[in-house]
């Protein structure tokens, strides 16, 4: 079954990091590019970071440049988001997604497989 | 930045038609795919490169785009089909891009 799984989401302070991981199953991890897709409480989706299948190429939302970091280990089949100085407008339900394509930057791609996600809160 | 828009709201009477825009500068260039979402569920590809159809996803599902106007068709709607629907795009600005997303409501 194709699985993606996440987890390291959690209320943390205004300022302070958080690191989040997800575990994929079922399909080939390293053909695939991967992103992170965040959806804040009764909000719309919204693209954080995506990176191609050999971490080649990477790419941020403006709203996240600089200050989240966007990692993946084949050898695992695990993506990763480090995500430092973290803000109120951050809180959100954060979602792993497969591309159908090895790059994160085609527009010929599409977000084909999603997690359930792993909410992130930013209070003090 | 390259923005979508779509409306807020759609209704359709069951077993009608619905149709969901997706309206941005020259659409018709780009590739659109549109994601359905169910109250508390993850989002699902619906339709990829504007008008083809996942492995799983029904006839009814079908989408059209030109000009400034990327469209979801839904034939016969089902009460099942009630959700919320993204349309999104890659804009070599913004990357992946979202529209705001479409509540579609069957009577």
């Amino acid at each position: 079954e194709v699985q993606l799984v996440e987890s390291g989401g959690g209320l943390v302070q205004p300022g302070r990091s958080l690191r989040l991981s997800c575990a994929a199953s079922g399909f080939t991890f390293d053909d695939y590019a991967m992103h992170w897709v965040r959806q804040a409480p009764g909000k719309g989706l919204e693209w954080v970071s995506g990176i191609s299948w050999n971490s080649g190429s990477i790419g941020y939302a403006d709203s996240v440049k600089g200050r989240f970091t966007i990692s993946r280990d084949n050898a695992k089949n695990s993506l990763y988001l480090q995500m430092n100085s973290l803000r109120a407008e951050d809180t959100a339900l954060y979602y792993c997604a497969k591309d159908i394509l090895p790059s994160y930057s085609s527009g010929l791609g599409a977000f084909d497989i999603w997690g359930q996600g792993t909410m992130v809160t930013v209070s003090s | 930045s390259y923005e979508l828009t779509q409306p807020l709201s759609v209704s359709v009477a069951l077993g009608q038609t619905a149709r969901i825009t997706c309206g941005g500068n020259n659409i018709g260039s780009k590739n659109v795919h549109w994601y359905q979402q169910k109250p508390g569920q993850a989002p699902v590809l619906v339709i990829y490169r504007d008008s083809n159809r996942p492995s799983g996803i029904p006839e009814r599902f079908s989408g059209s785009n030109s000009g400034n106007t990327a469209t979801l068709t839904i034939s016969r709607a089902q009460a099942g089909d009630e959700a919320d629907y993204y349309c999104q795009v890659w804009d070599s600005s913004t990357a992946r891009v979202f529209g705001g997303g479409t509540k579609l409501t069957v009577l």
